[in-house]
């Protein structure tokens, strides 16, 4: 079955300071995977997305992420925090038939210090 | 072009109540899925429209859970009677044909006292 773990619930980080967000998953084929941000009273937004060729991957808001298949992980990061990207993170797994649902991890709130 | 709308945002009832949800795809897609996320939980997927059709609905808990997407446009999610464990924030997404990008709705929270 497929799954997806994010081991961290909660990190805080100073503002400027580098972010990583650690995604594990746990799938039987190529997975497709994702990963997602939920401001406060916002909905999902897609950061950046990885389906296939190079492992690193960039996003949105200065966001990237990098596939390691020998690891099963799909970690997210950002050289320099920015206040505004306090909110809560998901990495999502999906299927590469078309149409198929999506598992999504537990999620990571990130915290910024002035 | 616009995003994926739920309809309503907050929605509070008691226990026993009917509340219906209602989300709006973005226009042309044909692939409409519903998610919920229960209090300190995971996101779940519940289940997948390709266009009018039930293609999954694995997810839905139980069958006091009813999904329509009637036309194959908008779709609806009635619980009926609510119980307390439903309370959550209810998705919507939406993607198009071929395409397994999948766009979120802002979300319907779920209140059952």
């Amino acid at each position: 079955a497929q799954s997806v773990t994010q081991p961290d619930i909660h990190i805080t980080v100073s503002e400027g300071a580098s972010l990583e967000l650690r995604c594990n998953y746990s799938y039987g084929a190529t997975p497709y995977l994702f990963w997602y941000v939920q401001s406060p009273g916002q909905g999902l937004q897609l950061l950046l997305k990885y389906f296939s060729g190079d492992t690193l991957v960039q996003g949105i808001k200065g966001f990237e992420a990098e596939f390691k298949r020998s690891q099963s992980s799909f970690n997210l990061r950002k050289p320099s925090v920015h206040w505004s990207d306090a909110a809560e993170y998901f990495c999502a797994v999906g299927a590469s038939n078309y149409g198929q649902n999506f598992v999504f991890g537990p999620g990571t709130r990130l915290s910024v210090l002035p | 072009e616009a995003g994926v709308t739920q309809f309503p945002s907050h929605s509070v009832i008691e226990k026993g109540q009917t509340v219906t949800l209602r989300c709006d795809p973005i226009s042309g897609h044909d692939n409409l899925y519903w998610y919920r996320r229960v209090m300190g939980k995971e996101i779940k997927f519940l289940l997948h429209f390709v266009k009018e059709s039930k293609q999954d609905e694995s997810g839905m808990p139980n069958n006091r859970f009813l999904a329509e997407r009637t036309g194959g446009t908008y779709s609806t999610l009635k619980v009926q009677p609510a119980e307390l464990e439903d309370s959550g924030v209810y998705f919507c997404a939406s993607s198009g044909q071929g395409r397994n990008e999948q766009f979120f709705g802002p979300g319907t929270r779920l209140t059952v006292l």
